[in-house]
């Protein structure tokens, strides 16, 4: 089966730094996302893994560990706004399968 | 980046009655694109995979009978939701990848449906 966990609520303070750790367990891997979504709206894409090693883009950075089945998702220099959910989803299907996602970490950014 | 339209982004219908829900990829065309389902507070997940040209692949547990899949176009997917009972309230979201799914998939604003 197909297993995906992330803590499901995180909270963090303005200007700070936030790590949003996600284990897997699926029949195959074909890349990790982190999407980003927002009470009552679509995900919105922010980072793609398909190899081990650190993703960095702008103030998000995403690390990816195959032998570990494991990720992160790296929130620097945090700001309100980056209140949401964060949804870790792997592709595992050996063609054009959809994603499978985890519950999500509902984070919330304090003054 | 890559855009996908839905419409209606809301829809509330009465118990029994039949709802169309389309997905549109509008700078690029997407020869297979996915339907998700999302209830409150809980993860998406995937309903089937919308093939252009062929029928669609339902995930386990899915009615295929009940959840009508038309992919006419390498443009629209279209998702019916059959005879709809209050239980099939949920936030619908299709989405649609420039490399067949393997790479980034973009997401649709999502269609809010309630049955009353």
């Amino acid at each position: 089966g197909q297993n995906i966990d992330q803590p499901t609520e995180m909270t963090a303070t303005e200007g700070a730094i936030v790590q949003i750790n996600c284990t897997y367990q699926t029949s195959g891997f074909n890349g990790l996302f982190w999407y980003q979504q927002h009470a009552g709206e679509a995900p919105t894409f922010l980072s793609y893994n398909v190899l081990d090693g650190l993703e960095e883009k702008g103030r998000f950075s995403s690390f990816l560990s195959r032998s570990k089945g494991y990720s992160y998702l790296l929130l620097k220099e945090l700001q309100m706004k980056d209140s949401a959910s964060y949804l870790c989803a792997v592709h595992s299907g050996g063609g054009a399968d959809g994603l499978t996602f985890g519950k999500g970490t509902h984070l919330i950014i304090q003054p | 980046g890559a855009v996908v339209s839905q419409h209606p982004s809301w829809v509330i219908c009465k118990s029994g009655t039949s709802v169309k829900i389309e997905c549109r990829s509008l700078d690029f065309q997407a020869t297979t694109m996915f339907w998700y389902r999302q209830f409150p507070k809980q993860s998406l997940m995937l309903m089937a995979t919308s093939n252009e040209g062929s029928k669609a692949t339902y995930e386990q547990g899915v009615e295929k009978d009940k959840f009508l899949i038309n992919h006419a176009s390498l443009t629209l997917s279209t998702l019916t939701v059959t005879s709809a009972h209050p239980e099939d309230s949920s936030f619908y979201i299709c989405s649609a990848g420039l490399a067949g799914g393997r790479e980034t998939q973009y997401f649709g604003p999502g269609t809010r449906l309630l049955v009353l």
